[in-house]
């Protein structure tokens, strides 16, 4: 069974400093999609950032980038410049590439807390 | 603007008693999917449908139902054999069934069992 973890219930930072969310899987897959997501207190899920594995340069989106460790199964979430907005639940999710059923699966989330 | 409704936001609901979670999007996508998020739990996939009239459980499927008439439209059934169904429901919904396509998420629905 594939599985995500993030070891890190919560983490803090303070505002303009940069912060790193951890995250690694179990598969014995070899071609997936790795996600970050972003809810905040509105609960509204948003997607942060999308890596897939066949690709061995990091994915960025402006002030978000990962560091994606295959052989490790690790794929980390680094914010910087970290802005007040960035307050959020984030999860790491996984999905295979083969058999179409495209189910996502999600870590248990970190709780980020950016303050002033 | 395109997006995905889900209705209500709040919804009580008495033991024993069935209640439908609405889930509705206009964004011409053809795969919808619902979760449930526990605290600390993340999201647990309930149910998914790829197509219109066609649907697979998911990894939690026990007591809930569902169906997929409209293309639009991916109805959750909550039942009273779902033993502890308080928590927040969210569905989802991409343009097509690949595994790269990033789901959208709607509002979301926050269920209560009173």
């Amino acid at each position: 069974a594939q599985t995500v973890t993030q070891s890190q219930p919560e983490m803090s930072v303070q505002e303009a400093e940069t912060v790193t969310l951890s995250c690694t899987y179990d598969t014995s897959e070899n071609n997936y999609y790795l996600f970050w997501y972003k809810q905040p207190p509105s609960r509204q899920m948003i997607l942060v950032i999308r890596q897939e594995a066949y690709k061995q340069q990091n994915a960025t989106e402006n002030r978000f980038s990962v560091n994606f460790q295959k052989a490790a199964k690790s794929f980390s979430l680094k914010i910087s410049d970290s802005q007040l907005g960035d307050t959020a639940m984030y999860f790491c999710a996984f999905v295979p590439s083969q058999g179409g059923s495209e189910k996502l699966v999600f870590g248990k989330g970190t709780k980020l807390t950016v303050n002033p | 603007d395109g997006g995905i409704t889900q209705s209500p936001k709040y919804l009580f609901r008495k033991e024993g008693q069935n209640v439908t979670l609405s889930c509705e999007q206009n964004l011409n996508h053809d795969a919808m999917y619902w979760y449930r998020q526990d605290p600390g739990q993340g999201l647990r996939l309930i149910y998914y449908s790829q197509i219109v009239n066609d649907f697979q459980k998911g990894d939690i499927a026990e007591g809930y139902s569902v169906s997929r008439e409209k293309k639009e439209s991916f109805p959750l059934t909550v039942t009273s054999a779902q033993k502890n169904p308080t928590a927040f429901y969210l569905c989802a919904s991409t343009r097509w069934a690949h595994s790269y396509n990033e789901q959208f998420f709607g509002p979301g629905t926050r269920l209560t069992v009173l």
